[in-house]
């Protein structure tokens, strides 16, 4: 199986950076995925990296690191309605592909 | 587009009761998936059909938990008999080619279930 981890809870100020991190212990790695998910809401897909580097989306950015089993997911010029819970979210090849998501993290953007 | 729809959005009910949710997804989508989210979790998947065959039920509790896809469309997922930690908002999404890339999932808004 696959071993995701990602920090519980975030706080960040409006207008900010904020850079939210994923790790994960997989063999046979085929794909991560940033999902956004406001309480009481349905995930949204954010990104989708493969391959090494840098991923930019307007004010969202992933990054992935195959070699270290590492992911982060940056947003810039935070704004209130940032405020959700960031899913960290890892497939492997073969069998189903489903990506297997962590617990999540929670982001707070105050003023 | 229309979205992926579920009903009904919330549901409580009594432990030993049975339950059905309801799922509809994204025409032309071939995969449809039925997660289940406990409260401060990411969702954990119950079972995938690829139209209306199923891919991956091995985390589906077969003893209480059931689904189907009769037609390739529409989906259903029963609970019967629920106990309190089946407590949780379950989640329906479909995709176009789960293998595929770009790969992405689209979810419904979920279904809110209180087992009490």
């Amino acid at each position: 199986g696959q071993n995701i981890d990602q920090p519980t809870e975030m706080t960040a100020t409006e207008g900010a950076i904020v850079q939210i991190n994923c790790t994960y212990q997989t063999s046979g790695f085929n794909g991560l995925f940033w999902y956004q998910q406001h309480a009481g809401e349905a995930p949204t897909f954010l990104s989708y990296n493969v391959l090494d580097g840098l991923e930019e989306k307007g004010r969202f950015s992933s990054f992935l690191s195959r070699s270290k089993g590492y992911s982060y997911l940056l947003l810039k010029e935070l704004q209130m309605k940032d405020s959700a819970s960031y899913l960290c979210a890892v497939r492997v090849k073969g069998g189903s592909y489903i990506p297997t998501f962590g617990r999540g993290t929670s982001l707070i953007v105050h003023p | 587009e229309a979205g992926v729809a579920q009903s009904p959005r919330y549901k409580i009910i009594e432990k030993r009761q049975s339950v059905a949710f309801w799922c509809n997804p994204i025409s032309g989508h071939a995969t449809l998936y039925w997660y289940q989210q406990i409260l401060g979790q990411g969702p954990k998947l119950l079972i995938q059909f690829q139209n209306n065959g199923v891919v991956d039920d091995s985390q589906l509790p077969k003893d209480r938990f059931s689904a189907e896809r009769l037609k390739g469309v529409d989906s259903t997922l029963k609970i019967q008999p629920a106990k309190l930690e089946d407590s949780a908002v379950y989640l329906c999404a479909s995709s176009l080619d789960p293998a595929g890339d770009p790969y992405e999932q689209y979810f419904g808004p979920g279904t809110r279930l209180t087992v009490t």
